[in-house]
């Protein structure tokens, strides 16, 4: 158990329709990152808050927002679903403090949220 | 950030040692190399990381070559729960606004499967 939690395990629903994903880091973790996972694509990031900021985009589509909540729990938006959003999507987090420039602290991911879009 | 070329599967015995080789001939020297694995549908945990010295840790060894151009991950005694997907994954250690360190690029990895 990493400690990093994310509801709900599965989600299915239609195109077009809108969904909400959510994730709780672990307890003093203050970096927040989302990734998704299909067949074809692999494991991709898509953005990353830390504190409660936006700090990196990756792929993520204009379809898809987040954000970060002063409890530091995220939510990732997902709208106007379509076919191709079906994947596995990670929420990661990790301490994100600033030290030592040789410091390396580890992102811990969630089970997972399997979202299919009939 | 340096690309990294894994072989796309491998086979270990369970109870002899995983050799897992990763080459990223481009690496820079501010780049670290990182080790994660995925169980079937998990999600990812972290292995271990390394910038030039060899490193160990309760879970596996990381040798990194002289020149850093590859490395090789050992699971010492592999067992039937170490099959999984390896990534090597090379990136720096660097500070966005804020502290917060960056996002992690996954390639395809190492399909590992550790048979009785």
């Amino acid at each position: 158990d990493s400690g990093v939690t994310q509801t709900p395990k599965h989600l299915i629903t239609a195109t077009g329709q809108r969904v909400t994903l959510r994730c709780s880091p672990r307890s003093g973790d203050l970096s927040v990152y989302w990734y998704q996972q299909s067949l074809d694509q692999g494991l991709q990031f898509l953005i990353q808050y830390y504190n409660g900021e936006e700090r990196a985009k990756g792929n993520i589509l204009e379809r898809f927002s987040a954000q970060q909540f002063p409890d530091l729990h995220s939510e990732l938006n997902l709208s106007s679903l379509e076919l191709g959003d079906s994947a596995l999507y990670f929420c990661a987090s990790s301490l994100g403090l600033a030290g030592a420039i040789s410091s390396y602290n580890e992102q811990f991911f969630g089970p997972g949220t399997r979202l299919t879009v009939l | 950030d340096a690309k990294t070329t894994q072989p796309p599967s491998m086979d270990c015995a369970e109870g002899r040692a995983a050799n897992l080789p990763c080459n990223h001939s481009t690496i820079s020297g501010n780049e670290y190399v990182y080790w994660y694995r995925q169980i079937h549908s998990q999600g990812p945990q972290y292995i271990i990381h390394g910038l030039k010295n060899n490193e160990t840790n309760e879970m596996a060894s990381l040798i990194i070559t002289e020149d850093r151009k590859s490395s090789t991950l050992i699971l010492p005694h592999a067992t039937l729960r170490d099959t999984a997907v390896y990534y090597c994954i090379v990136r720096s250690i660097r500070k966005v606004d804020g502290g917060s360190q960056g996002n992690l690029i996954f390639g395809k990895g190492t399909k590992l499967s550790v048979k009785p």
